[in-house]
């Protein structure tokens, strides 16, 4: 199975700072149909989670633009430009080239 | 409205069976592969089972197979997980997800506990 991990797991935000999550596949994402099957997700406490970024960097509809997603190969990171009060949350990310499907660990985000 | 809800969640006994329900409204159900992922406070979200559009493809995680069936009613635009020989391990929120995971139902509980 493909491994996700997530660094950090933990991470204390200043209001109007940016932020940064890591995730590392134990290997390549790339499916037999040449796509990354790679997204990032937002979960608010009693929230189902939300999907933000799309194939390792779309922008899912009506998610902010000071959300991005990058990467290539083996790691991949969501950056926040200015973290805002509704950011806080868990963040996660999802791969879905090779089965089983398999998530990160989940990253917390809160406001120092 | 675009959504998925499920149902079907409770306290069962070990070794117990289940059947979830997941009923999609607001978009054309039988065009879309589903999901069922589950979360706990302790391993986090989980992939169970996905079926195509037509269910004629199901996949399973190892842990489940054997146990669990994923099924649908694109008549009815139903989503079904059926689950026998419930362990305390299973224990979870139970969600239905579309495709690649861009919509998700409120989620189930699922309690095995005797």
């Amino acid at each position: 199975d493909v491994v996700m991990t997530q660094s950090p797991l933990s991470l204390p935000v200043t209001l109007g700072q940016p932020a940064s999550i890591s995730c590392r596949s134990s290997q390549g994402l790339v499916h037999g149909d040449g796509n990354i099957y790679f997204y990032w997700f937002h979960q608010r406490p009693g929230q189902s989670p939300r999907r933000l970024i799309y194939r390792v960097s779309g922008r899912d509809s009506g998610v902010p633009d000071r959300f991005s997603g990058s990467g290539s190969g083996t790691d991949f990171t969501l950056k926040i430009s200015r973290v805002e009060a509704e950011d806080v949350g868990v963040y996660y990310c999802m791969q879905s080239s090779l089965w089983p499907w398999t998530f990160g660990q989940g990253t917390k985000v809160e406001i120092k | 409205e675009v959504q998925l809800v499920e149902s079907g969640g409770g306290l069962v006994q070990p070794g117990g069976s289940l059947r979830l329900s997941c009923v999609a409204s607001g978009f054309t159900f039988s065009r879309h592969w589903v999901t069922w992922v589950r979360q706990t406070p302790g391993k986090g979200l989980e992939w169970v089972a996905t079926i195509n559009e037509d269910g004629s493809e199901t996949y399973y995680v190892d842990n489940v197979m054997g146990r669990f069936s994923i099924s649908r009613d694109n008549g009815k635009n139903l989503l079904y997980l059926q689950m026998s020989s419930l362990r305390a391990e299973d224990t979870a929120v139970y969600f239905c997800v579309r495709g690649r995971a861009n919509l998700w139902g409120q989620g189930t509980l699922v309690t095995v506990s005797s």
